[in-house]
């Protein structure tokens, strides 16, 4: 069946440092991948997408890589603030219906 | 311009009560789509809606039911209740399916549902 596997356990970084996440997903080829970023009690906020033919995305901060044929992708923060403490999530398109799959989400901590 | 707004943001019902839970999509958006976040777990996929129509719906009872409005609102009906249907509820709109498989979703902050 079709797994989204991100790192279950909490990350820890020193502030400033860069932050990298990793999502993993098996019996899949998704057409694109999405990254989004959710606070306790709130809705997640879609943060970038990555498309297949795409190695690498940028925006400010933030860089997502997508190896299809590692079938992973990783979303790295550089120069880390403790305000991007939050639970980042990534999802991709499922076989059918155009439903996105979600991976269960890593929480990040920066400490200052 | 307004983002997806849920009501109401809390909710306590009793066991086998009923529970609405309203969503308005950002305008423009015409799908919407339904979630159930239990503490701690990740996103549920419940029920997904466009142009008026039930399109797809996740691994849930008939209990969990809703609908799309002309205006493009929806509403999530759970009848019922269970004690585990304690949850935060999650409304997402998107632009049509129509106009690419790579439309983000934008969610509201949600329906935090008790059910004691």
């Amino acid at each position: 069946s079709q797994k989204i596997e991100q790192n279950s356990e909490a990350l820890n970084i020193q502030e400033g440092k860069t932050a990298t996440l990793t999502c993993n997903y098996t019996n899949y080829s998704p057409a694109y991948l999405q990254w989004y970023r959710q606070d306790p009690g709130r809705g997640p906020v879609f943060l970038l997408l990555i498309r297949e033919n795409e190695k690498e995305k940028r925006k400010e901060r933030l860089k997502v890589t997508f190896d299809t044929t590692l079938k992973q992708s990783l979303f790295h923060i550089t120069a880390s603030q403790p305000a991007d403490s939050a639970t980042y999530l990534c999802a991709l398109v499922g076989d059918s219906n155009y439903q996105l799959i979600w991976g269960a989400g890593t929480k990040l901590i920066i400490k200052p | 311009e307004a983002g997806v707004t849920q009501s109401p943001t809390h909710l306590i019902k009793t066991r086998g009560q009923q529970a609405t839970l309203r969503c308005s999509p950002i305008s423009g958006h015409t799908s919407v789509y339904w979630y159930q976040q239990a503490l701690g777990l990740g996103l549920q996929f419940l029920l997904w809606y466009d142009e008026g129509e039930e399109r797809n719906r996740g691994n849930f009872p008939p209990r969990f039911s809703g609908r799309q409005f002309p205006n493009y609102s929806s509403e999530l009906n759970v009848n019922a209740l269970e004690l585990e249907d304690s949850a935060l509820y999650l409304c997402a709109s998107s632009l049509a399916v129509g106009t690419g498989l790579d439309s983000p979703l934008h969610f509201g902050n949600g329906t935090r549902l008790t059910v004691t």
